[in-house]
């Protein structure tokens, strides 16, 4: 089966740095995404890896250690609206791109 | 900026009774997907949908499920028979293409609530 393990939830102050990790142990493995979820909203896009190393988007950074099966996402100068859910999701390899998704961490920004 | 777009944004209905979730996914993509989140629980699989047939489903998506594109522009999840454990966001999402990092665009989800 699939398993992706990220914390259930993480509490940081406005305007730190926040790192959220997610570990995989998956068969196949093609590449990771990070969704943000407000609660009662839909999952929105925010990065996607496939090479390891880090990726940079603004605030938000997502890096990729395919050989150790952990990824984190890195969020600078955190404001109130980053209380949110943060989900990891695999792309899966082997014909089948669905991407299967962590239980997501729930961040809560305090000012 | 393109979006998916579901209705009904919620539903309330009586177990056994059918359900028609419908959504319109973003216009120039190819693909098509249905998810569901139980409150509290993570978002899970349940079909794909690719050139008018179902391309992949998860083992939630059994003979109580069925999807349909039935003009250019609509996708639809059919529920027969609703269980109280059918309650759930029900997340309709679509992508340009499906291989490597071709990203899925949720809409804002279909609230199901089952009594």
């Amino acid at each position: 089966g699939q398993n992706i393990d990220q914390p259930t939830e993480m509490t940081a102050t406005e305007g730190a740095i926040v790192q959220i990790n997610c570990t995989y142990q998956t068969s196949g493995f093609n590449g990771l995404f990070w969704y943000q979820q407000h609660a009662g909203e839909a999952p929105t896009f925010l990065s996607y890896n496939v090479l390891d190393g880090l990726e940079e988007k603004g605030r938000f950074s997502s890096f990729l250690s395919r050989s150790k099966g952990y990824s984190y996402l890195l969020l600078k100068e955190l404001q109130m609206k980053d209380s949110a859910s943060y989900l990891c999701a695999v792309q899966l390899s082997g014909g089948s791109y669905i991407p299967t998704f962590g239980r997501g961490t729930s961040l809560i920004v305090h000012p | 900026e393109p979006e998916v777009t579901q209705t009904p944004s919620h539903q309330v209905t009586q177990m056994g009774q059918e359900v028609i979730l419908r959504c319109v996914p973003i216009s120039n993509h190819l693909y098509f997907y249905w998810y569901r989140q139980i409150l509290g629980q993570k978002v899970e699989f349940l079909v794909s949908f690719y050139n008018n047939e179902i391309s992949e489903k998860s083992e939630i998506f059994d003979d109580q499920f069925s999807v349909e594109r039935p003009d250019g522009s609509n996708f639809t999840l059919k529920i027969r028979s609703t269980k109280l454990e059918d309650s759930a966001m029900y997340f309709c999402a679509s992508s340009a293409g499906s291989g490597t990092g071709n990203t899925i665009y949720f809409g804002e989800g279909s609230w199901l609530t089952v009594v």
